[in-house]
């Protein structure tokens, strides 16, 4: 049960696009279309942005996309906004039935 | 409105024991996948354990053997039981609904913390 590679940090200005990466193994992201993320704020509860890869929840900003390749997964933010500056999490179901975590990416906005 | 509430968190030495719940609204606990997910101070975000259908379980490598988690149907609340705690048990602890039972965690708790200290 390794945790998912995730960067430790991205950062990018007001208005521009990053790209956050969630690698793992065929017994768990690549195995499984079942990738979800979830930004999460200082002393908040994680809150669900993309879940199956691709899709977002109602009420989901159409500024996050996700998308995947392999073992590896992507989250990507368009027109980068100052509320975007938060933690966010990958995770995935895997072959034992379980699920596990990335170790999280710290995104700022500059 | 769907809310869940965790309760029971606090300060416990190494080798005890601790009883966290989490009541939830505006759904059926025992419809759903529920699970426990823990975050150390500081650190990101760690899958404890799950429950679902007749009761069937699972559980991370960390904890198994020491916790285990159930529920009460009757008063739509999940369990962690917590034994043998180790310092590396501190964390603040989150219950949340998995709608599907493949990782979409849709609704989560506020979180309990558990510190375990001498």
């Amino acid at each position: 049960q390794s945790a998912l590679t995730q960067p430790a940090s991205v950062s990018g200005s007001p208005g521009q696009s990053i790209s956050i990466s969630c690698t793992g193994t065929s017994s768990d992201v690549g195995g499984y279309n079942y990738v979800s993320w979830y930004q999460q704020n200082p002393g908040k509860a994680p809150k669900l942005i993309i879940y199956g890869v691709t899709n977002r929840p109602s009420g989901v900003s159409h500024r996050f996309s996700g998308s995947k390749s392999g073992n590896t997964a992507s989250l990507a933010i368009s027109g980068l906004q100052a509320e975007d500056e938060a933690h966010y999490y990958c995770n995935s179901y895997t072959t034992s039935g379980t699920l596990v975590f990335g170790g999280g990416t710290k995104l700022t906005v500059l | 409105e769907v809310q869940l509430v965790e309760t029971g968190g606090g300060l416990i030495q190494p080798g005890g024991s601790l009883s966290l719940s989490c009541a939830a609204s505006g759904f059926t606990v025992s419809s759903n996948y529920m699970n426990w997910v823990r975050q150390a101070p500081g650190k990101g975000l760690e899958w404890v354990s799950v429950i679902y259908g007749g009761a069937s379980t699972y559980y991370a490598d960390s904890v198994k053997g020491r916790f285990t988690i159930s529920r009460d149907d009757s008063q739509n609340t999940l369990y962690l039981q917590m034994n043998s705690l180790r310092a590396e048990d501190t964390a603040v602890y989150y219950c949340a609904r998995d709608y599907g039972g493949v990782g979409q965690l849709d609704y989560w708790g506020q979180g309990t913390l558990v510190t375990v200290s001498s």
